[in-house]
């Protein structure tokens, strides 16, 4: 069975600080992998996806994640955080194969400190 | 492409009513999702169509929910006899078969009073 974990629920950083969302997966099979950002009452948006190419993925937003099978982790991260950063981040894992249903972790909402 | 839309955005109803959503996709994409989401959760997988055939439907679509996708386009989401743990954001995606991930909607919220 897949799963994720997306460690911390909130994340406060400072406009310009480093921006880290952290998630770890589960997956007995090659993963898909993916970030998606939520603004409130709107819908997911697709930040960047890994899907077997190469380990480190530039998404939009200057948003950036790598692919870590050793540790089996795909952080997201972003050098220098801006207000309109603050949302709803989400991780998902999916199979290649089949429906490509995604399994989502719980979440992590990012506040941006003035 | 005027992306994945929703419709309604925001439905009050009272406990035991019928409610019916509706989800237009991509127009050339023929794979569609439902999610579910509710409070400070992430989304959860309730079904699949590609084309007209529904494919998989997950456990927590229960006998009172019911999804189709007539003609391959759009698709309803009906659920009869609604109960307070209803309250939730309902999600629709699409792809084409050979695509890596979705586009969302906007979601619909339904809240149960």
């Amino acid at each position: 069975a897949q799963s994720v974990t997306q460690l911390g629920s909130h994340v406060s950083v400072s406009e310009g600080a480093l921006v880290l969302l952290r998630c770890n997966y589960s997956s007995s099979v090659p993963p898909y992998l993916f970030w998606y950002v939520q603004y409130p009452n709107q819908g997911l948006q697709l930040l960047l996806k890994y899907t077997s190419a190469a380990t480190l993925v530039k998404g939009i937003n200057g948003f950036e994640a790598e692919f870590k099978k050793s540790e089996t982790s795909f952080h997201l991260t972003k050098p220098s955080a801006h207000m309109s950063d603050a949302a709803e981040y989400f991780c998902a894992v999916s199979f290649i194969q089949g429906a490509q249903k995604l399994v989502f972790g719980q979440g992590t909402r990012l506040t941006i400190n003035p | 492409d005027t992306g994945v839309s929703q419709d309604p955005r925001h439905k009050i109803t009272k406990r035991g009513q019928n409610v019916t959503f509706r989800c237009d996709p991509i127009s050339e994409h023929n794979r569609l999702y439902w999610y579910r989401q509710t409070l400070g959760q992430g989304p959860e997988f309730l079904t699949y169509f590609q084309n007209e055939a529904q494919l998989e439907k997950s456990r927590l679509l229960s006998d009172r929910f019911s999804a189709e996708r007539p003609k391959g386009s759009f698709s309803t989401l009906e659920i009869q006899r609604t109960e307070q743990g209803d309250s939730a954001m309902y999600l629709c995606a699409s792809s084409t078969r050979q695509a890596t991930g979705y586009t969302f909607g906007s979601g619909t919220r339904l809240t149960v009073v």
